[in-house]
């Protein structure tokens, strides 16, 4: 296994364009994190999902932000009509959950996102 | 709410010890883990505290009190490729929530 692979690995988009982006986690790992970062800032929770099961979504989180894991294997996050604002890194991480104790969370290499 | 608290950044030279202290404010606390970002690079695991004590790590150790709602993450023996964000992060009702970071640099 090579890890969490993001793609794609930049995205230049215009405002108002829809983009999607895919993480591939490590494929034993049954939960699945995305989060934003901006410059200078820690990366940002935007949901998470444990199997197929979306169990949280950031109540920062517009309408416009929408993530799914199909399968309980690789997720896809979507942005409709982007803004400038939406500019940012946005990371996939993954980890293996067996009830309540933490475990590591791997990072993919992210998807930066400039919208123009 | 949830809020984590971290000093913005350190400067230390190489050889030196360093403390980061991180605050914290959630319900459901789990554990508090510590990342470690270069620029340009993903965050990586460095740590992970779910009980009162200190954890230690070859040149990096890691403290949790639960009942001051307080970490560190000390660095110890400071090289120049320590220089990089450390980003402590909370574990709560089972997802993580990261600080601000803390930018070390590492001086000759």
């Amino acid at each position: 296994d090579t890890g969490v692979s993001q793609d794609p690995r930049h995205k230049i988009t215009k405002r108002g364009q829809n983009v999607t982006f895919r993480c591939d986690p490590i494929s034993e790992h049954n939960r699945l994190y995305w989060y934003r970062q901006t410059l200078g800032q820690g990366p940002e929770f935007l949901t998470y999902f444990q199997n197929e099961a979306q169990l949280e979504k950031s109540r920062l989180l517009s309408d416009r932000f929408s993530a799914e894991r199909p399968k309980g294997s690789f997720s896809t996050l979507e942005i409709q009509r982007t803004e400038q604002g939406d500019s940012a890194m946005y990371l996939c991480a993954s980890s293996l959950e067996t009830g309540g104790a933490g475990t590591e969370a791997f990072f993919g290499q992210g998807t930066r996102l400039t919208v123009v | 709410g949830q809020s984590l608290e971290q000093p913005s950044e350190v400067t230390a030279v190489e050889g030196a010890i360093v403390q980061i202290n991180c605050t914290y404010q959630t319900s459901g606390f789990y554990g508090l883990s510590w990342y470690q970002q270069h620029d340009g690079g993903a965050p990586t695991f460095l740590s992970y505290n779910a009980l009162d004590g200190l954890e230690e790590t070859g040149r990096f150790s890691s403290f949790l009190s639960r009942s001051d709602s307080y970490g560190y993450l000390l660095l110890q023996e400071l090289q120049m490729k320590d220089s990089a964000s450390y980003f402590c992060a909370v574990r709560s009702w089972g997802k993580l929530q990261f600080g601000a970071g803390t930018q070390v640099v590492v001086t000759p």
